[in-house]
């Protein structure tokens, strides 16, 4: 099956500092790419939807500028948390679905601890 | 707003035992629904899907859903379960067609007893 890799699969930063989580789809092309957050104990919360070369779409109540997402290639996007503070801690999972598919595959996550 | 909704938000079953986990949402167009396992330290992983056709879907794992378009519903089952399965199961829909954005429910952490 398709795999989505994520890269580090834990971090931890001091507030105030920027960190950057790689995602990438080994074996396909990912024309879709998805950024969940995922709080202990919870359901998955989509971020952003990220398509290869164009701007990411934000969900409701997520900052853009906070968040910055980059997908400038058919197998790799990025997410930055720029300014980290502990309340962005949390565990960021995401996704890459391939052309003329509705199913997402999903990377490992990764755990951010924001100190 | 679209929703889904997982009734279950713990589910306790001793080896052998049938499940049966609801999963229901509000939508009344076209959905494709998912169903989705992480194991513990695991990332997520794809049981089963419906897009169209047969409403009853199997997936791996011995694990079967059916979609009832009449009840919004897509439930999960199992007719045995092993220590194997403890996880959270989390349904997941795609409302519309040509909507890729998944919306999940909150997900059932089932935990079976050996």
């Amino acid at each position: 099956g398709a795999v989505v890799s994520q890269h580090p699969s834990r971090v931890i930063c001091k507030s105030g500092t920027s960190v950057k989580i790689e995602c990438r789809s080994l074996d396909f092309q990912a024309t879709t790419m998805f950024w969940y957050r995922q709080f202990p104990k919870q359901s998955l919360m989509l971020m952003a939807t990220s398509n290869e070369g164009s701007k990411a779409t934000y969900e409701q109540g997520v900052e853009k500028d906070k968040f910055l997402i980059n997908h400038a290639s058919l197998t790799l996007s990025t997410l930055t948390v720029t300014s980290a503070h502990p309340e962005d801690s949390s565990f960021y999972i995401c996704s890459a679905i391939g052309t003329g598919t509705y199913e997402q595959y999903f990377g490992p996550g990764t755990r951010l601890t924001v100190t | 707003a679209q929703s889904v909704s997982q009734h279950n938000h713990h589910v306790i079953l001793s080896e052998a035992a049938s499940l049966e986990l609801g999963c229901n949402y509000s939508y009344g167009g076209t959905v494709n629904l998912f169903w989705y396992v992480q194991y513990p330290g695991q990332h997520l992983q794809l049981l089963l899907k419906y897009f169209s056709g047969d409403p009853l879907v199997k997936g791996i794992k011995g694990f079967e859903a059916e979609f009832i378009k009449s009840k919004f519903s897509f439930n999960l089952r199992k007719p045995s379960v092993q220590w194997s399965d403890t996880a959270e199961y989390f349904c997941a829909v795609t409302p519309g067609a040509g909507t890729y954005k998944y919306i999940f429910g909150t997900g059932t952490r089932l935990k079976v007893l050996a």
